[in-house]
């Protein structure tokens, strides 16, 4: 059984630019929710997906924006991207909530 | 706004030596609490959750963590670790105001 896959695991990107990051959940999981971890921090929450829709959101501008689609992944896009976009992104799938949250390993943006 | 805050940032121990590690938080309503670890090379996992009832709470690997409303607090304790416990620890609160909040983390380093 797979856990929860993201990919890439690794991104480089310039100021400016535009990112998609893609995240499939456990399977069984109909809950999605994405996080950012700068280093030396814990995970912050962006926002969550349920039912194809934006449930739960953080404390981040709209540059952030998501999507899932009727198999329960999802994507984080970022636009407009600034230096300190940079951090590694973190997706966890849920069956409900914050329950029980399994995670990804992540993929490492460097914003140059 | 809510917080979260683990004081200490690195743990150092001895095998067999008692564990401590400090959470508190900064929201007086209805919370769901938290721990979760990160072993290295592997991706975060739930170590155990408070969500009413006893407040003290058991999880895996002997792990156990005490939720003392009065004291904001909800500290993970162990009577004796070992080498393999060596991981970064983390606390997260959940309220319906503020969603899901992760402190920074406790790196736990363990000497064989």
């Amino acid at each position: 059984d797979a856990g929860v896959t993201q990919s890439p695991t690794h991104l480089i990107k310039t100021r400016g630019q535009q990112v998609t990051l893609r995240c499939s959940p456990k399977s069984g999981h109909d809950t999605v929710s994405w996080y950012q971890q700068a280093l030396g921090q814990g995970p912050q929450f962006i926002f969550q997906y349920y039912e194809e829709e934006e449930r739960q959101r953080g404390n981040f501008p709209d540059r952030f924006s998501g999507h899932q689609f009727p198999n329960y992944s999802s994507e984080l896009n970022v636009n407009a991207l600034l230096l300190g976009d940079s951090a590694l992104y973190l997706c966890a799938s849920s069956v409900r909530d914050f329950e029980k949250l399994f995670f990804g390993s992540g993929t490492q943006l460097s914003v140059l | 706004a809510q917080s979260v805050s683990q004081h200490n940032h690195h743990v150092i121990l001895s095998e067999a030596a008692s564990l401590e590690l400090g959470c508190n938080y900064s929201y007086g309503g209805t919370v769901n609490l938290f721990w979760y670890v990160q072993y290295p090379g592997q991706h975060l996992q739930l170590l155990l959750k408070y969500f009413s009832g006893d407040p003290l709470v058991k999880g895996i690997k002997g792990f156990e963590a005490e939720f003392i409303k009065s004291k904001f607090s909800f500290n993970l304790r162990k009577p004796s670790v070992q080498w393999s416990d060596t991981a970064e620890y983390f606390c997260a609160v959940y309220s319906s105001a503020s969603k899901i909040i992760f402190g920074s983390g406790t790196r736990l380093s363990i000497r064989p």
